[in-house]
């Protein structure tokens, strides 16, 4: 019962540079968000999706892309690694009707 | 934006000793949850609130949802090592974007055996 699944755990990134941090769940949650946690701040929403095809943005979207293709996945794109993207994130997911969000591991990420 | 006050911020205790944490705002809440998150780790559920004066236990756990909608606190009793944690609250916003729940900042949970 792997749950959300992201990849990788961690990463080091030059100023720039560009990656995508993976998230899939195997639950067929409709729901899917993206979160960044830094250190005594909580969770911040990042983007979210209602379903495949359906992306939205949350608090703090600047400088992250989003896509749905399938129910399964959830990727998010940094096109142009900027310091201030060094952090935490979090996939996270949830079924329709349920406010109860499951959460992936987490993707430790540095930008120097 | 909409902001939960969780507090205390950190808090350092002899085993054994009850924990008690509460998050506040000025908003009304349709559902509040608490979670714990351990180092390297995603949150995890504990409990899940959905109505006011809603009063939940889990183990050692018990957490209410506040008769103003506008608070829920979390106790631990006789805490134990492994309660070691970071411990977030979070709700749903009365009217909000559904399922788009504001966090606190959490309180991170020190235990000395």
């Amino acid at each position: 019962n792997a749950g959300v699944t992201q990849t990788p755990k961690f990463r080091i990134l030059k100023i720039g540079q560009s990656m995508t941090l993976q998230c899939a769940q195997d639950m067929n949650h409709n729901y899917m968000y993206w979160y960044r946690q830094d250190p005594g701040m909580g969770l911040k929403l990042i983007y979210y999706s209602v379903g495949a095809g359906i992306t939205d943005k949350g608090e703090v979207p600047n400088g992250y892309n989003v896509s749905r293709s399938t129910t399964e996945d959830f990727p998010l794109r940094l096109e142009l690694a900027a310091p201030s993207q060094t952090s935490v994130y979090f996939c996270a997911s949830r079924g329709r009707g349920g406010e109860k969000l499951f959460f992936g591991s987490g993707t430790q990420l540095s930008v120097l | 934006g909409q902001q939960l006050n969780q507090s205390p911020q950190s808090m350092f205790i002899q085993e054994g000793e009850d924990v008690s944490m509460n998050c506040t705002s000025s908003s009304i809440f349709n559902t509040w949850l608490w979670y714990k998150q351990e180092p390297g780790e995603g949150p995890v559920l504990l409990i899940a609130l959905y109505k006011a004066g809603e009063l939940t236990s889990n183990g050692r756990l018990t957490a209410q949802f506040g008769i103003t909608r506008k608070d829920s606190f979390l106790n631990i009793s006789a805490s134990i090592p492994s309660d070691v944690g970071i411990y977030f609250c979070a709700g749903q916003l009365y009217g909000g974007s559904q399922g788009n729940l504001i966090f606190g900042k959490g309180t991170k949970l020190s235990v000395k055996p």
